[in-house]
């Protein structure tokens, strides 16, 4: 059975850092692309960053290019998420998702249950 | 940047068939998928590359996608099928989503 449990959210001040972590199981990690997508409280979803499975290609929604950098370590099946510069904006629950394929262009066909960023002073 | 439209909000009396749009310049072009959403649940496949139902996903669940438009039809709506429905492209190697259509059924 696949799991996806994401971790380290919570309320941090504008400006602040923050890391998402996000392990998975049930799959071959590696064989596998791996997104962050975020859903402000009350709003759609928004898509935030994808890697490859081998880790070689990322790729990031111009809202967070420059602040946000997506890692993964698949000796430990985990997905990461590095957040620096936060801002209010950023607020939302953040969704680990596994995609289809390794590559980008799949859909993502399983998603952990989030973890909610708070940027607020 | 590439856009997905979708109307906020679509009603559908039980047993009918309910029909949920997505536009996007030559969508056709492009592989859609369809995530459902229920309140305080993550969201869930139940449509990818524009016709295929994940395992577990209701035969009631079928998708279109010609032109600018995709499609996403429920057939003989239940109660359960209540929820945002979201659309989701790739465009330039980024991830594009539609801002969501809440399904009412009554």
């Amino acid at each position: 059975e696949v799991q996806l449990v994401e971790s380290g959210g919570g309320l941090i001040q504008p400006g602040g850092s923050l890391r998402l972590s996000c392990a998975a199981s049930g799959f071959t990690f590696s064989s596998y692309a791996m997104s962050w997508v975020r859903q402000a409280p009350g709003k759609g979803l928004e898509w935030v960053s994808l890697i490859s499975g081998s880790g070689g290609s990322t790729y990031y929604a111009d809202s967070v290019k420059g602040r946000f950098t997506i890692s993964r370590d698949n000796s430990k099946n985990t997905l990461y998420l590095q957040m620096n510069s936060l801002r209010a904006a950023d607020t939302a629950v953040y969704y680990c998702a596994k995609c289809q394929a390794q590559g980008s262009g799949a859909p993502f066909d399983y998603w952990g249950q989030g973890t909610l960023v708070t940027v607020s002073s | 940047s590439y856009e997905l439209t979708q109307a906020p909000s679509v009603s559908v009396s039980p047993g009918q068939t309910a029909s949920i749009t997505c536009s996007g310049d030559k969508l056709g072009d492009k592989y859609a998928s369809w995530y459902q959403q229920k309140p305080g649940q993550s969201p869930v496949l139940v449509i990818y590359q524009d016709t295929n139902r994940p395992s577990g996903i209701p035969e009631r669940f079928s998708g279109s996608n010609s032109g600018n438009t995709a499609t996403l039809t429920i057939s003989g709506t239940q109660a359960m099928d209540e929820a945002d429905y979201y659309c989701q492209a790739w465009d330039s190697s980024t991830v594009v989503f539609g801002g969501g259509t809440k399904l009412t059924v009554l």
